[in-house]
């Protein structure tokens, strides 16, 4: 089982929809969850931490399951800006917090 | 302020040579990492440094050495390139404080060894 697994997708979408996107995790341990977004041919970039609490921001909502060990991100009022790769991101404890695991991303297609 | 700075953006190797990817960045974070991404995969970390001097291995660090001099810089080294080792190329740092994990990552370098 891999540690992070992402739906590969394409999820294609019109302007205005809402969609999300789920992630599991296998590390129980894990304490630091994150969704960062990577544009084509670029470097990530930090989208947003993911609380226990769960947090919005704007028109992104994340909201983590530690039960089940799943994280979730929900866009709403889709943009064709946020046509990207959207990763997953998990610490990896016990070895260390700053030790990140990647997953391979959810791609996301936002057509007019 | 430029945050995190690689060169060169690209690279055509021939296998068995040796280059050095350069990574810089100007925020004096501690901790500076290196990772390789393979199409369609997620990001595999090759070397991380916590602190000038102070280096280690990461999930993929065969084939490739790094050095951590000063805390701006934080070269990766490939020697005897070989055709496995052709991937994007992305340095990044962090700041490691108790409540903030974010990376910052540099623009990627694009290698390809033939």
């Amino acid at each position: 089982r891999k540690e992070v697994e992402q739906d590969p997708g394409p999820f294609n979408v019109p302007e205005g929809a809402t969609v999300a996107f789920n992630c599991t995790y296998s590390n129980s341990a894990s304490q630091s969850f994150f969704w960062y977004r990577q544009d084509c041919r670029k470097e990530p970039k930090l989208l947003m931490s993911v609380y226990s609490s769960g947090n919005e921001d704007g028109r992104f909502t994340a909201q983590l399951n530690r039960a089940s060990q799943y994280i979730s991100l929900l866009i709403r009022d889709s943009k064709l800006s946020d046509s990207a790769t959207y990763l997953c991101v998990v610490n990896r404890l016990p070895d260390s917090s700053y030790k990140l695991i990647f997953g391979s991303g959810t791609r996301l297609l936002v057509r007019p | 302020n430029a945050g995190v700075t690689q060169t060169p953006k690209f690279r055509i190797l021939k296998i068995g040579q040796s280059m050095t990817l350069q990574c810089t960045q100007d925020m004096n974070h501690n901790y500076m990492y290196w990772y390789r991404q393979d199409p369609g995969m997620g990001l595999k970390l090759i070397y991380y440094s916590v602190g000038a001097g102070i280096t280690d291995k990461g999930e993929v660090p065969n084939g490739y050495n790094v050095s951590r001099s000063t805390t701006e810089d934080f070269p990766l080294r490939l020697e005897l390139a070989a055709p496995s080792q052709t991937s994007v190329y992305f340095c990044a740092s962090s700041l490691n404080d108790r409540t903030d994990y974010e990376q910052y990552f540099g623009p990627g370098t694009r290698l390809t060894v033939t």
